[in-house]
């Protein structure tokens, strides 16, 4: 499992309060992704980091930050939830050669978010 | 832009019935290819891959096969369990790019 933990597990909110979801490996790899998944959609890049405090934005970041003070840690950040960003969202590690260049991506057990 | 165009399911066979789920992909040059499964509540774990043209990744008895002619990555199982039930992803990664892109997902379901 490339040694990927995500918290909490699972999450009900109300909209309009910050949510912050967490992201852990315990490999020291560069690369972090954060996406969510819905139905009808498969998996959507929200963010990714190469590196700490490099993050880049995916096809889905309004709404969603991201953080990253440490190789292990990369917290994904809903500012201000809203119903639309209930979803599923998986935290993956991307493991092999040089950054970007067939590498593999390894993923998380996964976020379960529900926005009231 | 790169893309990933997979068969809509969902899809129900028997035990012992023969698997096709159809992948093609839209890209510039040599993307490596992947098939994820998701079983119900996990999340995604790799099933095979394939980095270049004619290139077959093979898993768990589930084969696909790189074929850049057809810019396809067909998964073929001979043999289903019902444990095989799940949803699978097709997915490319173009070279010298950090993104995954997926496919929608295909659900399948196996009974006995």
């Amino acid at each position: 499992d490339a040694g990927i933990t995500q918290s909490p597990r699972h999450k009900v909110t109300e909209t309009g309060t910050p949510v912050t979801l967490r992201c852990h490996q315990t490999e020291n790899h560069r690369y972090m992704y954060w996406y969510r998944q819905d139905p009808g959609h498969g998996l959507r890049l929200i963010h990714y980091s190469y590196g700490v405090k490099d993050t880049d934005k995916g096809e889905v970041s309004d709404g969603y930050s991201v953080s990253r003070s440490k190789t292990e840690d990369f917290l994904l950040t809903l500012e201000s939830a809203t119903s639309s960003q209930t979803s599923v969202y998986f935290c993956a590690i991307s493991v092999g050669g040089r950054g970007g260049v067939q590498e593999t991506q390894y993923f998380g057990p996964g976020t379960r978010l529900l926005v009231l | 832009g790169n893309s990933v165009t997979q068969m809509e399911g969902p899809v129900t066979l028997s035990e012992e019935a023969f698997l096709t789920i159809n992948c093609t992909y839209t890209a510039t040059g040599y993307p490596s290819l992947f098939w994820y499964v998701q079983y119900p509540g996990e999340g995604l774990q790799l099933l095979l891959k394939a980095t270049k043209a004619d290139d077959k990744g093979s898993n768990k008895g589930f084969e696909a096969t790189y074929r850049k002619e057809t810019t396809s990555f067909h998964l073929e199982k001979g043999s289903v369990q019902v444990s095989d039930s799940a949803v699978y992803f097709c997915a490319l990664l173009q070279g010298g790019s950090e993104k995954l892109v997926f496919g929608k997902g295909t659900k399948l379901t196996v009974n006995p």
